[in-house]
């Protein structure tokens, strides 16, 4: 079974420019999960979708992070514009039933360094 | 005050060692708990659910103290293959939200 995918893996920009992540969640799972690892934290979570639409997005900073779910497969998580402390992991995450985190499963992540 | 918090460590270990973990959590309502394992540069990786009642997967025990809030992960005659972080998640008030701490670090030496 094909895992969620991610790209890209790597990711180097400079301040103030944008930048957009991408997530293919696994086949049949309705829930997609946007974190934020930074160096030495655990996963943060950013945004939660239930097929298309939001189901949480509180710790999501709406002045320069969107996301979207198009037709509730793939998922895009946007940065415009960047700053340094946006320096991190960006994982993406699925699951079959949001109430059961042990039918969730990760991407690798995309590393993204803000210079 | 955080939702989850854990020790960082690093816990350095020789093999054949037991070591444990603890995790406290803030909510007196959270129903549900599990330990994550990190590798370097890599996603986390479900290691186990916790219950009630404790829950034992070979040298891997996790166990719940609701009294205290906390939970427990032992890991007992610790391999090399068992370094790691391990990252404890706790649910919150809404049950399809789920909270991770930083993670405790092991290390496991020759």
């Amino acid at each position: 079974e094909a895992g969620v995918a991610q790209s890209p893996r790597y990711k180097i920009i400079e301040k103030r420019q944008s930048v957009a992540f991408w997530c293919n969640p696994i086949s049949g799972h309705a829930t997609l999960y946007w974190y934020q690892q930074i160096l030495g934290q655990g996963p943060k979570l950013l945004i939660q979708f239930q097929n298309n639409g939001v189901v949480d997005d509180s710790q999501l900073p709406k002045d320069r992070f969107s996301a979207e779910r198009l037709k509730g497969v793939d998922s895009t998580l946007k940065i415009q514009p960047a700053k340094l402390e946006d320096s991190a992991v960006y994982l993406c995450a699925s699951s079959l039933d949001p109430v059961r985190p042990e039918t969730q499963y990760f991407g690798p992540g995309t590393r993204l360094l803000v210079l | 005050r955080k939702e989850v918090e854990q020790d960082p460590g690093p816990f350095n270990v020789p093999e054949g060692a037991t070591v444990a973990f603890n995790c406290t959590y803030s909510n007196s309502a959270s129903q549900s708990f599990f330990w994550y394992r990190q590798d370097c540069r890599k996603e986390p990786k479900l290691l186990m659910s916790v219950y009630s009642s404790g829950n034992e997967d070979g040298r891997f025990t996790a166990q719940l103290n609701r009294a205290s809030q906390y939970i427990s992960l032992l890991i007992r005659d610790s391999k090399l293959s068992d370094s790691a972080t391990y990252l404890c998640v706790v649910n919150g008030n809404n049950f399809n939200k789920f909270y991770f701490g930083s993670g405790t670090k092991l290390n496991v030496k020759p």
